[in-house]
């Protein structure tokens, strides 16, 4: 597709178990970012890759958040053993340049 | 610690009439601003940007300005239309951290009414 594809759009799971989310940049974008918007909030920067590093997790905000992007494209956000503060929706960006990112439509994640 | 914030949640607007959204920031090495726009269920789409070395950069109806010295920037919208309707969000980087880490604001939802 000529967009940002995130997969699954929306995921409700149990507190306690694992979810990944998967996001498909734009083909050809070499920087990948996560952000997340909890209810009635901005967006929160988690990671950033250039290629398949992560030059900036600053983001993270536990242990129990990780990402990886493989053969610079494809990014999974893992997030183990969920709680509910987790709840929120979890938006990919790719971008050709420094300064323009192109989002997703987002995976919304209900932890229940 | 939030480094780029637009105090106001909501704005209405009448339809025709000029939009001005604001947006302030703390960080004094930010250096390149953008705003996008979100509809519901949607992922935000860039809108307009614009670069310190400018006080002004307009694109159609949208217009963002930007003062340095108060840490402030401004996205005008005229005329408002009904599809702007949608939460705009300010954003700010540093070029030359080399992070490209975009930095939101809260957001602002924008209602134009007919």
């Amino acid at each position: 597709g000529a967009g940002v594809s995130q997969s699954p759009s929306n995921k409700v799971t149990e507190k306690g178990k694992d979810v990944e989310l998967r996001c498909d940049p734009i083909s050809g974008h070499t920087a990948l970012y996560w952000y997340r918007q909890s209810l009635g909030q901005g967006l929160e920067f988690l990671i950033y890759f250039q290629g398949n590093s992560a030059p900036d997790k600053s983001g993270l905000p536990s242990d129990r958040f990780s990402a990886e992007r493989t053969g610079g494209s494809v990014s999974t956000l893992t997030i183990q053993r969920t709680q509910q503060e987790d709840s929120a929706v979890y938006l990919c960006a790719s971008s050709p340049n420094p300064f323009e990112a192109f989002f997703g439509q987002g995976t919304r994640l209900t932890v229940v | 610690d939030q480094q780029v914030k637009q105090n106001s949640p909501s704005l209405s607007v009448q339809e025709g009439r000029i939009s001005i959204l604001n947006c302030d920031y703390t960080n004094s090495m930010f250096d390149y601003f953008l705003w996008y726009k979100k509809y519901p269920a949607e992922g935000p789409t860039f809108l307009i940007s614009i670069s310190s070395i400018k006080d002004k950069n307009e694109d159609g109806r949208f217009t963002v300005f930007l003062n340095k010295s108060a840490k402030h920037l401004s996205l005008h919208i005229v005329p408002s239309q009904p599809g702007d309707s949608a939460v705009y969000f300010c954003a700010a980087t540093d070029q030359a951290q080399g992070a490209q880490k975009l930095v939101f604001g809260q957001g602002t939802r924008l209602t134009i009414n007919p």
